[in-house]
């Protein structure tokens, strides 16, 4: 395992089709983050992972968002009925136990909606 | 690949000369800051941090400056080269790690 792995890394799906994208962290990593990234802006952050345990989701996401974590390891993120104002890159990001709260960031997940 | 940055401020410098990437936060409560590097069509990759009980702190040719009673991060080049041309974001977090608030980012183009 040399880093974080996000698969598909391209995804193109119509308007109010339901997608899902998943992140396979570094092994052992307890922590896991999503963040979605626009065009010439920063990643905003979506969701947090502490192992299995969801402890923090941004106020911003809509409730057509879910994150799941369901054995620590792997995690998905799902879009229903996606809109055209969620094309965007999807990246996943984990760190482990240490005192330091570095983030390895995978490739993204590009998410295109028509 | 798809470029991230096509909209950003961006900052232009010949290689070998020292770059200076500045960053401001607005939540004093912020307990550590990262400073990331990201290539076109790649994920943000980790650069430097540094937390609050500290102004400075140094890598290999990066340097991070503090200055909490501004709320302003600097991340410092030195001798730019070719390879240092990316977007950079500084992002920001609270000392649980649980969510991490990142800025706008800056283009760096490195001239040959």
């Amino acid at each position: 395992d040399t880093g974080v792995s996000q698969d598909p890394r391209h995804k193109i799906t119509k308007r109010g089709q339901n997608v899902t994208f998943r992140c396979d962290p570094i092994s052992e990593h307890n922590r896991l983050y999503w963040y979605r990234q626009t065009l010439g802006q920063g990643p905003e952050f979506l969701t947090y992972f502490q192992n299995e345990a969801q402890l923090e989701k941004s106020r911003l996401l809509s409730d057509r968002f879910s994150a799941e974590r369901p054995k620590g390891s792997f995690s998905t993120l799902e879009i229903q009925r996606t809109e055209q104002g969620d094309s965007a890159m999807y990246l996943c990001a984990s760190s482990g136990r240490g005192p330091g709260g570095e983030q390895f960031f995978g490739p993204g997940t590009r998410l295109t909606v028509l | 690949g798809e470029s991230v940055g096509l909209h950003l401020p961006t900052l232009s410098v010949q290689e070998g000369d020292n770059s200076i990437i500045n960053c401001a936060y607005s939540n004093s409560a912020s307990d550590y800051f990262i400073w990331y590097k990201q290539e076109s069509g790649k994920g943000p990759q980790f650069i430097i941090d540094i937390r609050s009980n500290m102004d400075k702190r140094q890598g290999q040719r990066v340097t991070v400056l503090l200055n909490k009673t501004v709320k302003h991060l600097s991340l410092q080049i030195a001798a730019t080269q070719p390879g240092d041309s990316a977007v950079y974001f500084c992002a920001e977090s609270g000392d649980n790690f649980n969510k991490f608030y990142f800025g706008s980012g800056t283009k760096l183009n490195v001239k040959p």
